[in-house]
Parts: structure tokens; C-alpha cells; sequence
């Protein structure tokens, strides 16, 4: 069975400009997450999608931050303008919902490691 | 709100040593609980969880751990460390009442081993 898939893995950007991240689940998971994970820190949810629904964005920083799962199965995380406080992993996972039960169980990509400089 | 505390930042430990990271939890309801793990250059991956039943869950290359539901707690054990358990450590808690509610992660726990 395939993956979280994320991509770049690796991004260096100076402050003010942008940056997208791409995140592609296991197929059939109809939950997608977007954790911050800053160094030393574990990791921050910041959205979250049940099909192509926000569920939850309270800690998105939405002046800056914005994501989208249009067709219910990517997504993308974008970045405009970056700051430095913004240099962190971002981790994609995706989870399998039946109904109202929840399996609980989170499956994350490696993630995509941002510098801002 | 839900949130997690780890009480151990950085473990050092030498192989054969016995292991216990301690978690905590605070959440008023009914919770599913996690550990995860992320070897050094690895994704996270599922080391155990606790849905409900026997307390004592045991998971994967030897760890177990023990829900006590009136200390919030869900501490980590492995009875002798390998080299390789090197990596950090995550509790995490989310709630099986509604359909996919995301993980809320503690700082973690880095655990260092020594051969």
C-alpha cells in the first residue's frame, strides 16, 4: 500500500516570498491533516479536510497560510508572504473515517522541510 | 481544550536499560491514545494506540503501555532498549466520538542510546 506522499521535500526561501506544498494520501482516506512541526516542538495541527471540507482551521494563520483539496484527494498548503518564524516541517497525513466512528489512526508523509532566511 | 504533556524532553539511556516516558493528558471525555515514533530520518509511524479494553496495549519491537484513566496518564515502556530505539517519541490524544478528529501531539521525547 502506497504512502503519504509530500512534496518538495526541501524548500529555502527568503522572507516575503511564497512557497506551496503538496501533499497526496493513501487512497481511500477521506481525512486530510496539515501539522506544523517546529524543531524541538511536536506537531501543531493547522487544517484539517474530511473529503474536500474544512473540518478545522482554527490555528490556521489564515492572513497568510491557505490550503485547498478541491477534488477531495490532493491538497496543497500555501505559504504567502513567508516569515521566519514559518521554518518547520509541514506533515501531511490522512486517516480512514467509516461513518461516525473514528479508527484514530493517523498515517504521515515525511514531511516537507521549509527555511525561511 | 485537549492537551498533551511529556515530562521527559531528552532520555539518555545505554542499551539493555529499562525505558518509561512519561505522558499525560488533559481531556474530560472518553480518548483514544497514541504513541508515535520517528526514527532519525523517518516519517512518524504508529508505535501503539489504546481505543479501549485491556488497559496494557502492546505494540510494536517490544513497547507496551498502560492506561491509568484516573492519573490521565498513558506511559511508554520497554523492559531492555536496543541502539536502534534511538529516535524521538510522541504521545498523542484525539477523541473517538466524531469521525476523524485530528491528533494532539505532546512536545516529545528524545531518547538516545547508547551502545
Amino acid at each position: 500500500e502506497a504512502g503519504v506522499a509530500q512534496s518538495p521535500r526541501y524548500k529555502i526561501i527568503e522572507k516575503r516570498q511564497s512557497v506551496a506544498f503538496w501533499c497526496n494520501p493513501i487512497s481511500g482516506h477521506a481525512t486530510l491533516y496539515w501539522y506544523q512541526q517546529i524543531l524541538g516542538q511536536g506537531p501543531k495541527l493547522l487544517i484539517q479536510f474530511q473529503n474536500n471540507g474544512v473540518v478545522d482551521d482554527s490555528q490556521l494563520p489564515k492572513d497568510r497560510f491557505s490550503a485547498e483539496r478541491l477534488k477531495g484527494v490532493d491538497s496543497t498548503l500555501k505559504i504567502q508572504p513567508a516569515k521566519l518564524e514559518d521554518s518547520a516541517v509541514y506533515l501531511c497525513a490522512s486517516s480512514f473515517s467509516r461513518g461516525t466512528s473514528n479508527t484514530g489512526e493517523l498515517f504521515f508523509g515525511e514531511g516537507s522541510r521549509l527555511t525561511v532566511l | 481544550a485537549q492537551s498533551v504533556s511529556q515530562h521527559n524532553h531528552h532520555v539518555i539511556l545505554s542499551e539493555a536499560a529499562s525505558l518509561e516516558l512519561g505522558c499525560n493528558y488533559s481531556y474530560g471525555g472518553t480518548v483514544n491514545l497514541f504513541w508515535y515514533v520517528q526514527y532519525p530520518g523517518q516519517h512518524l509511524q504508529l508505535l501503539l494506540k489504546y481505543f479501549s479494553g485491556d488497559p496494557l496495549v502492546k505494540g510494536i519491537k517490544g513497547f507496551e503501555a498502560e492506561f491509568i484513566k484516573s492519573k490521565f496518564s498513558f506511559n511508554l515502556r520497554k523492559p531492555s532498549v536496543q541502539w536502534s530505539d534511538t529516535a524521538e517519541y510522541f504521545c498523542a490524544v484525539n477523541s473517538p466520538r466524531q469521525a476523524g478528529t485530528a491528533l494532539i501531539f505532546g512536545k516529545g521525547t528524545t531518547l538516545s542510546v547508547s551502545s
